[in-house]
């Protein structure tokens, strides 16, 4: 059974560019949530989707954002890339949406901004 | 409001001892806990998780961890100590009702001495 994927694992970008990561989730899994993880604020959650539309969003600008196709599929996306922007990200997939179901995580897609 | 503080970033213990890392949560709703492993340059593994079931937790490679409400507290432990055991490892609570993203302490890294 395949895991999560994530595309791509490294990207370099310059400041003010935008980037689109992708999140392919585990085989009948419907809720993708995402995650930032930076050295000085460690993980921090990003967004969820389920069914197509955002259940749940974090602390973040409206520089980031997300959405679901109907095959689950994810999409994140970085507009005006900023110096601080550089981390890993972390798709993780779940059944459904209920901590209950637990979650299942991706390798990452690290970006790094210079 | 949820957290979770894991309380030593850094642990080193001989290969073959008891491996203890701390984590006390705070939650005004029964939580959820997780403890996951990260390795160098790769996502996020889940050890094991508390959803209300058995307070005694046991998880993947022998680690198992014990929910205290009392003390607040999902402490993860293991009896004997490899070598394959250093790695990050990450406390996340979440709810049991309500928004379910995963709230995450800021590590505490392992180190096994031969």
């Amino acid at each position: 059974k395949a895991g999560v994927t994530q595309t791509p694992r490294y990207l370099i970008k310059t400041r003010g560019q935008q980037v689109t990561l992708s999140c392919s989730p585990i085989s009948g899994h419907r809720s993708v949530s995402w995650y930032q993880q930076t050295p000085g604020q460690g993980l921090q959650f990003l967004f969820e989707y389920f069914s197509e539309t955002q259940r749940n969003k974090g602390n973040f600008p409206g520089r980031f954002s997300g959405r679901q196709f109907s095959n689950s599929r994810s999409e994140m996306n970085v507009s005006t890339l900023e110096l601080g922007d550089s981390a890993l990200y972390l798709c993780a997939s779940s059944l459904s949406t209920g901590a209950n179901y637990g979650y299942t995580f991706g390798s990452g897609t690290r970006l790094t901004v210079v | 409001a949820q957290s979770v503080t894991q309380l030593g970033s850094h642990v080193s213990v001989s290969e073959g001892a008891l491996v203890l890392l701390r984590c006390n949560y705070s939650s005004s709703v029964p939580p959820y806990l997780f403890w996951y492993v990260q390795y160098p340059n790769q996502g996020l593994q889940l050890l094991l998780k508390y959803t209300s079931a058995a307070t005694l937790v046991k998880g993947i490679n022998g680690f198992e961890a014990e929910f205290k409400k009392s003390e607040t507290s999902f402490h993860l432990t293991k009896p004997s100590a490899h070598m394959r055991d250093a790695a990050e490892y990450f406390c996340a609570v979440t709810f049991q009702t309500g928004a379910n993203n995963l709230f995450f302490g800021t590590g505490t890294r392992l180190t096994v001495i031969p």
